[in-house]
């Protein structure tokens, strides 16, 4: 039974089109994020939820729009996709909050391709 | 600001041969520090982590890691190298009251048999 989950794991998509990964977590934590991997692996948080609350926004552009319906769900939609939008996002969670010692939990990761 | 540097982009071992991964951070107080390991097609798992008290921690999978403030550094070693272990290794960098980890760019491992 995994414990961070994300859909879909490919996405393959053209330039300009909206797209969706979902993310749900079954460990019962209450801090949800989502980090962007480039291609040189390098990996950048881009939001926090604890909860349902908007912790952290790191100066995402705002076509990325963050959704979480309940603390076991967060979502990313990203708006008018752009070649550089291209990267592995990972999903993770925590019970604690990374940087005040809780262990992160990494989904497998959601490959997106902009064509 | 926080930052953390792993200087070695890409490591070849050979299968039993021990290994030390280098991670210096940057950070004002003392910092939560954290390896993280990726394998092909997988997110990150855990390694081991540092929070305080000892300054050599364990960790899974037979590797271990040591603070030393000195010289801002959190290297990660393991005496005898398994094929299993070749991946990617991250050094991650947080602080007391925020949710942010900083991650370093990785140093991608090589075993040969």
């Amino acid at each position: 039974d995994t414990a961070v989950s994300q859909t879909p794991k490919y996405l393959v998509t053209q330039m300009g089109n909206d797209k969706s990964i979902k993310c749900e977590q079954n460990l019962g934590h209450d801090t949800m994020y989502w980090y962007k991997q480039d291609s040189k692996k390098f990996l950048k948080i881009m939001f926090s939820y604890n909860n349902k609350e908007l912790i952290i926004n790191e100066t995402v552009p705002n076509r990325f729009s963050p959704k979480s319906p309940d603390k076991a769900h967060l979502n990313l939609h990203i708006n008018s996709l752009e070649l550089g939008d291209s990267a592995v996002y990972f999903c993770a969670s925590s019970q604690k909050g990374g940087g005040t010692g809780g262990e992160l939990f990494f989904g497998e990761g959601s490959r997106l391709t902009v064509l | 600001a926080q930052s953390v540097t792993q200087p070695d982009i890409h490591i070849t071992v050979s299968e039993g041969a021990s290994l030390e991964l280098r991670c210096n951070y940057s950070y004002g107080a003392t910092p939560y520090l954290f390896w993280y390991v990726q394998s092909p097609g997988q997110g990150l798992q855990l390694l081991l982590k540092y929070f305080s008290g000892d300054t050599l921690v364990q960790g899974i999978k037979g590797f271990e890691a040591e603070f030393k403030r000195s010289q801002s550094s959190f290297n990660l070693r393991k005496p005898s190298v398994h094929w299993s272990d070749a991946a990617e290794y991250f050094c991650a960098v947080g602080s007391r009251g925020t949710d942010k980890l900083i991650f370093g760019t990785g140093t991608r491992l090589q075993v040969f048999p």
